[in-house]
């Protein structure tokens, strides 16, 4: 059974990068799309972006001007920024397998952007 | 791109059954077969409960069915259950590569 575990900080001043990790075990990262997805508090969700074990990445239209992500196979991990953060982009977020449907998730953590 | 549009909230007796709707477009629902429900629980990651409009993962109770008519994809939960009262969201894959969730719908069971 495939596990995910998304780390990084808890708190990002505003304007300043957001950098996630999300670690995979259980199963080689290759073969597979991995995605983010975050969820401010008492919010629904919201799709962030996808990347492919070559580096192939797809970002919702709506982040693509600040978002970036990447993968490490030879750690099992692929990660996360999101540049220029403010208020709104309070959220917990969370990373998942990505099969045109998430079958696995990795959960947190919860990032507040605050001064 | 616009979220997928799902109702706030619905609500039944247990034993009974419902109906959530998750209405897109032609770009994402009506164009593939790649619609997903998902199951969350306050605190909880979400768990995928139906995949490509109407396929359940193994260990997912038959109760959960999915459909798709045109833009439109539903989730039917029948012999509704306490355990079934959670938050419920929808998924598309769209013309643009990308993915895209659902508004979200409450479930109560009165």
């Amino acid at each position: 059974q495939v596990q995910l575990q998304a780390s990084g900080p808890g708190l990002v001043k505003p304007s300043e990068p957001l950098s996630l990790t999300c670690t995979v075990s259980g199963d080689s990262i290759g073969s597979y799309y991995w995605s983010w997805v975050r969820q401010p508090a008492g919010k629904g969700l919201e799709w962030i972006g996808r990347i492919d074990t070559y580096g192939n990445t797809t970002y919702n239209p709506s982040l693509k001007s600040r978002v970036h992500m990447s993968v490490d196979t030879s750690k099992n991990q692929f990660s996360l920024t999101l540049t220029s953060v403010t208020a709104a982009d309070t959220a917990l977020y969370s990373c998942a397998r990505d099969l045109y449907y998430f079958d696995n998730w990795g959960q947190g953590p919860l990032v507040t952007v605050s001064s | 791109q616009s979220a997928l549009t799902q109702p706030a909230s619905v609500s039944g007796s247990p034993g009974q059954s419902i109906t959530i709707s998750c209405t897109g477009t032609s770009s994402d629902v009506g164009g593939y077969n790649y619609v997903s429900w998902y199951q969350q629980y306050p605190g909880k990651a979400p768990k995928v409960m139906i995949y490509d409009v109407s396929n359940r993962p193994s260990g997912i109770s038959y109760r959960f069915s999915g459909s798709k008519s045109g833009n439109t994809a539903s989730l039917t939960i029948s012999g509704l259950q306490a355990e079934d009262e959670a938050d419920y969201y929808c998924s598309s894959y769209t013309n643009s590569g990308t993915n895209v969730f659902g508004t979200g719908t409450k479930v109560s069971v009165l």
